[in-house]
C-alpha cells in the first residue's frame, strides 16, 4: 500500500529565510506525487506535481520540490518565504491501481512565516 | 469559470440526525470525488465518481454514509444517524478524465456533531 509521512507537523520561519518542508512517500510502483497548499477556511490548492521527466519540479508562488527515488522523497521549498505563505502545506501520493487517480495525503506541516 | 462549489459551508447538526452534503463540479467534468479532513484521520479518501460507471465506495467508512451522483453532474453525500465521530470537514473535488489531470476542489462542508 502506497503511504506519505510528512516529518513536520509545524515549522515556524522567519520572512524572507529559506524553507523546506519534508515528505517521503511509500510505493511499489512507480509515483505520481503533489504538494496541495491549504489557506485558512479554503479548500486545497494545486502547488506543483511529478509525473514524470525532471526530477525537479517548479511550481506557483516560487515554490519547488525535488524527487529522490533513492530516498524517497519529495521535499517542498522556498528559498525566500514571504507572511503570505503562511498555511497547510499536504504532500500526496498517486494511488492509481482502480484505474484513476485517488490522492493519498500525508499528514500536513502547517509554515508559520514570521516578520 | 467557476470552480468546484460545496453547500452547505458549515453545518451544525445533533447526533443521530440525518445530514446531506452538496457538491457542484467544474462544468465539463468527469470525475468527482469526496474526500474527509478530520482531526484524528487527516485526509482520507471517501468515494469516486466517474461518468454514470459505478462508483468506487471503498472509502467510506460506515454503511451510514452514502453518495449519489445526478446527471453526472451534482452530487449529494448522505450521512445517517450522525455520530459525534463524523465531525470533519468534507471536501470534494473534480478532475478531466486521465490519469494525469488536476483535481480542483471546493472549499469543503465543515459539519459539526454535537
Amino acid at each position: 500500500a502506497q503511504s506519505v509521512t510528512q516529518l513536520d507537523s509545524q515549522v515556524p520561519v522567519f520572512e524572507e529565510a529559506p524553507v523546506e518542508l519534508r515528505c517521503n512517500y511509500s510505493s511499489s510502483v512507480s509515483v505520481y506525487l503533489f504538494w496541495y497548499v491549504q489557506y485558512p477556511n479554503q479548500g486545497l490548492q494545486l502547488l506543483l506535481k511529478y509525473l514524470s521527466g525532471s526530477t525537479l519540479v517548479k511550481g506557483i508562488n516560487g515554490f519547488e520540490a525535488e524527487f529522490n527515488k533513492s530516498q524517497t522523497s519529495f521535499h517542498l521549498r522556498k528559498p525566500s518565504v514571504h507572511i503570505s505563505d503562511t498555511a497547510e502545506y499536504f504532500c500526496a501520493v498517486s494511488d492509481r491501481s482502480g484505474g484513476y487517480n485517488k490522492l493519498i495525503f500525508g499528514a500536513g506541516t502547517r509554515l508559520a512565516v514570521h516578520p | 469559470g467557476a470552480g468546484v462549489s460545496q453547500s452547505p459551508s458549515n453545518k451544525v447538526t445533533e447526533k443521530g440526525k440525518d445530514v446531506e452534503l452538496r457538491c457542484d463540479p467544474i462544468s465539463g467534468h468527469t470525475a468527482l470525488y469526496w474526500y474527509r479532513q478530520s482531526l484524528g484521520q487527516g485526509l482520507e479518501f471517501l468515494i469516486y465518481f466517474q461518468g454514470n460507471s459505478a462508483p468506487d465506495k471503498s472509502g467510506l467508512p460506515s454503511d451510514r454514509f452514502s453518495a449519489e451522483r445526478t446527471g453526472g453532474s451534482v452530487s449529494t453525500l448522505t450521512i445517517q444517524r450522525t455520530q459525534q465521530e463524523d465531525s470533519a470537514v468534507y471536501l470534494c473535488a473534480s478532475s478531466s478524465q486521465g490519469l494525469d489531470n488536476e483535481q480542483f476542489f471546493g472549499p469543503g462542508t465543515r459539519l459539526t456533531v454535537l
